[in-house]
């Protein structure tokens, strides 16, 4: 079936390095992708996306890369915070725009001061 | 309030009761999601609202589950019969726009606990 994976479950960085937090999902037809911050207790938050005619995007210290003939995401985090710290979840809309969105497994970030 | 909300936000019940889970969604938002998280996991796919559409109900379990969103706004997570396999979180989302783009607003989700 279709399904959004991650290929790390838990990233440690130091603080002030940069993050690069991968996934890879396998449906080639979806067209949207996002990427949602967890913290612990809480709901997820929109961090920033994609739709799939760019390949790449930037935000306030974030940045996604889309590669999709080998269908893979990444989103970057530059000069990662403490507060930064969370479950990391990359999402995609399969084809027919109908507003389905499927998540990935996650990945944990844990940024060490 | 600005945000979406869940209710209750923790929710005890003994195997086999049925449970009712409500979420109220940001006014004017026209999409509304259920998702189940459980301890550990990603976000599983239960059930879509959009406007008057017919939900898309693929993601439910099973016939124990259902949803309902009454007037296009508030909605309601049903379990019959629960089962400790549906201990997890219940997560509900709503967002603006139709189709596939747009940001899923989040709730902080119901936790449920099944005896």
């Amino acid at each position: 079936g279709e399904s959004v994976g991650l290929h790390l479950p838990t990233l440690s960085v130091q603080e002030g390095d940069n993050s690069i937090i991968n996934c890879a999902y396998s449906n080639s037809a979806s067209d949207y992708f996002i990427w949602y911050k967890q913290e612990s207790g809480k709901g997820p938050q929109f961090i920033i996306d994609i739709r799939s005619n760019m390949d790449k995007r930037q935000g306030q210290r974030v940045t996604v890369l889309l590669n999709k003939t080998v269908k893979h995401l990444s989103l970057q985090i530059a000069a990662t915070q403490p507060g930064d710290s969370a479950v990391y979840f990359c999402a995609e809309t399969p084809s027919g725009n109908t507003g389905k969105l499927i998540f990935g497994q996650g990945t944990t970030l844990q940024v060490k001061p | 309030g600005a945000g979406v909300s869940q209710s209750p936000s923790n929710k005890v019940t003994e195997k086999g009761k049925d449970v009712e889970l409500r979420c109220d969604p940001i006014s004017g938002h026209t999409a509304l999601y259920w998702y189940r998280q459980s301890l550990g996991q990603g976000l599983e796919f239960l059930i879509y609202f959009q406007g008057n559409s017919a939900p898309d109900k693929s993601g439910l379990p099973s016939d124990r589950f259902s949803a309902e969103r009454t007037g296009g706004s508030v909605s309601t997570l049903t379990i019959q019969r629960t089962q400790q396999e549906d201990s997890a979180v219940y997560l509900c989302a709503s967002k603006r726009e139709r189709g596939g783009d747009g940001e899923l607003f989040f709730g902080e989700g119901s936790r449920l606990t099944v005896l």
